[in-house]
């Protein structure tokens, strides 16, 4: 059975700083992974998928299948970056039946 | 515009009344998921749905239900209210080619005295 492990549910650093939130898989095949984003009193939204090797906001998210990682990063954190975030693993179905998500990290940054 | 609309966003009822979630969503997606959310934890998916009179249990074992009559309206009904089933329901439609681009609406907050 696939798993998503977020080892830290609460995390802070102060503005500036470099972030990280981690994230850890196990699945036998050949993973999709995604980081979603909930700022407070707004909805749950896809912040960035691995496959796209993209940067939003800042952050970057490499996937490591040695280590079955796919920590979230980001150089220089921003107060605007507090909010709940949460890993997402899904086989490439183009469902998201087999979706499974982590129990999220709220990231706190402090100024 | 398009978006997902749920409501009511914040329910307060008594034990044993019927409920209904109501979502619907203005994009055409034809897949759409019901998740529940309790505070620090993971989503459970509940229900989902490939299109209209298509619908499926998810993992989480739920005593709602769903319909799915019309592409844009996927509606969650709970027959009997109970104070276990306070909690926070989300829905979403797949909006990408991959399994996990989901577009979730506010959700629900529910709680049942």
């Amino acid at each position: 059975a696939q798993r998503v492990t977020q080892p830290e549910k609460l995390l802070s650093v102060f503005k500036g700083a470099p972030v990280e939130l981690k994230c850890n898989y196990s699945y036998s095949g050949s993973p999709e992974l995604f980081w979603y984003v909930q700022y407070s009193r707004q909805r749950l939204q896809l912040l960035l998928r691995h496959i796209s090797r993209e940067s939003i906001k800042g952050f970057t998210a490499d996937l490591n299948k040695g280590e079955t990682s796919f920590h979230l990063k980001k150089p220089f954190a921003q107060e605007e970056d507090s909010a709940m975030y949460y890993c997402a693993l899904s086989p490439y179905s183009g469902s998201a039946r087999q979706l499974t998500f982590g129990s999220g990290t709220q990231l706190t940054v402090l100024p | 515009e398009a978006d997902i609309y749920q409501t009511p966003r914040y329910l307060v009822i008594g034990t044993g009344k019927k409920i209904t979630l109501e979502c619907s969503q203005t994009m055409g997606h034809d897949k759409m998921y019901w998740y529940q959310q309790d505070p620090g934890m993971e989503l459970h998916l509940i229900h989902y749905s490939y299109g209209v009179n298509s619908t499926e249990k998810g993992d989480l074992s739920s005593e709602s239900t769903v319909s799915r009559i019309r592409t844009e309206h996927f509606p969650l009904t709970l027959e009997s209210a109970r104070p276990s089933h306070t909690s926070q329901y989300l829905c979403a439609s797949l909006t990408g080619l991959f399994g996990g681009e989901l577009f979730f609406g506010e959700g629900s907050r529910l709680t049942v005295l």
